[in-house]
């Protein structure tokens, strides 16, 4: 399969705990972005990397995300001392492209689902 | 602050109705606009478009960019119940920024 993929697909964890999430981008994809999506809502932004580099982060992102793409492969979002506000769908996506290039499109994984109990 | 806005929110329409459904934005640096379609699972792709007053067309759904008025329709002729979900927005500057999408139901 070379698609977008992540993991864990599902996860629960006690408010409090730490937890990481996993983001293998299409091979060639330089660029790769983390979203969060709840209910009834549209994917909301939070980081985004070209690379190793991460470009730019929401400031809607709390001290208690974390993003990194080590080597410009895979990337992992870890969120610490999580809270119920927490749970929602972490979808990460890639593409091509850099600089002025608008003619890639951006491919989505399947989503990590986080319930925080 | 860049967004991108949808309306309507929601609408319920019978099979066999065309839809429109509409999308404006405010970004800093426009690179193009992006409709998906999502389901219970991770959006899928629509259209990327770019370039004002071209349609982009695939089986009964098309769409087309106005970059003067900054807006995007999403047209869906002779609905059937499996076009039921949320239609997805999104432009693309460095980021890509998504509206809240509308929910389509096809009534049978």
């Amino acid at each position: 399969d070379t698609g977008v993929s992540q993991d864990p697909r599902h996860k629960i964890t006690k408010r409090g705990q730490n937890v990481t999430f996993r983001c293998d981008p299409i091979s060639e994809h330089n660029r790769l972005y983390w979203y969060r999506q709840t209910l009834g809502q549209g994917p909301e932004f939070l980081t985004y990397f070209q690379n190793e580099a991460q470009l730019e982060k929401s400031r809607l992102l709390s001290d208690r995300f974390s993003a990194e793409r080590p080597k410009g492969s895979f990337s992992t979002l870890e969120i610490q001392r999580t809270e119920q506000g927490d749970s929602a769908m972490y979808l990460c996506a890639s593409s091509l492209g850099q600089g002025a290039q608008s003619g890639n499109t951006i491919y989505f994984g399947e989503g990590s689902w986080l319930t925080v109990v | 602050e860049d967004k991108v806005v949808q309306s309507p929110l929601s609408l319920v329409v019978h099979e066999g109705d065309t839809v429109t459904l509409n999308c404006s934005y405010e970004v800093t640096n426009f690179r193009s606009l992006l409709w998906y379609k999502q389901e219970k699972k991770a959006p899928t792709f629509l259209f990327m478009l770019t370039s004002s007053g071209i349609e982009k067309k695939s089986g009964r759904l098309s769409s087309i960019l106005d970059k003067k008025e900054l807006f995007s329709i999403l047209n869906i002729t002779a609905t059937q119940t499996g076009d039921s979900a949320v239609y997805l927005c999104a432009v693309r500057d460095d980021k890509i920024i998504f509206g809240k999408g509308t929910r389509l139901h096809i009534l049978p």
